[in-house]
């Protein structure tokens, strides 16, 4: 089981606001870094940091976090961001070893 | 432009040991806060982080797999190797390398995050 909690899908309305979480005791250490994956392509950095979008990545993606939990904001989502969104951190052992969210399929209706 | 692409065989039988290579460019794995990352996807399942390697031969291993596995790097060749001894069918899965690189945030604390990966080699155990 992954030590990164996130629900297993999501569907938001073209043109509307969808928030994508991810949840873990890391998370109040550890920021998350976010990728998103379409079908048979791997994954693209969107989000990492607190709030750091890499060249190339729209605006309307943005990341926050709370507590135990981090998100991941579309704002105005696109048709185009149909896909499987993952989070990634550090695990809670301290040891410097890595965990994946089990992924959110967000919808775009 | 950092690249980055596995190899390996694309059928392995049950018991038998994997061992990918990711051949990469675009970056040094003798450069101070980069690493490399080994992550797999089973069909239709979720991310699986598996090993990494850093450019002063700090290796990490996930615990559930860290009897099996091996992470190695030839900076000469460009080269990170994986290696997972007795593979199961279980095991299937497409298996990413991606680029791995420090930076500090807004406090200096260090941070480190997965930027460009490989496109994937899928994998098959059977037999």
């Amino acid at each position: 089981s992954s030590e990164l909690t996130q629900d297993p899908a999501v569907s938001v309305a073209l043109g509307q606001t969808v928030r994508i979480t991810c949840q873990g005791d890391s998370l109040r250490s550890y920021y998350a870094t976010w990728y998103q994956q379409k079908p048979g392509q791997a994954p693209v950095l969107v989000i990492y940091g607190k709030n750091n979008r890499p060249s190339g990545i729209p605006d309307r993606f943005s990341g926050s976090s709370s507590g135990n939990t981090a998100s991941l904001t579309i704002t105005g989502a696109q048709a185009e961001d149909e896909a499987d969104y993952y989070c990634n951190s550090r695990d809670s052992s301290g040891n410097h070893l890595e965990v994946f969210g089990g992924g959110t399929k967000l919808t775009v209706l | 432009q950092i690249t980055l692409k596995e190899s390996g065989p694309t059928l392995v039988k049950p018991t038998q040991t994997l061992t990918l290579t990711c051949t990469f460019s675009g970056f040094s794995l003798s450069t101070s806060g980069v690493g490399v990352g080994w992550i797999r996807q089973p069909p239709g399942k979720a991310l699986e982080w598996l090993a990494l390697i850093y450019w002063d031969d700090d290796k990490r291993y996930s615990p559930s797999l860290k009897s099996r596995l091996t992470i190695t790097k030839d900076t000469s060749k460009n080269q990170v190797v994986l290696t997972m001894t007795n593979m199961d069918p279980v095991d299937t899965a497409t298996y990413y390398c991606a680029h791995r690189l420090r930076y500090y945030d807004s406090s200096g604390a260090t941070r480190y995050y997965f930027d460009y990966w490989g496109q994937g080699t899928l994998v098959t155990v059977s037999s």
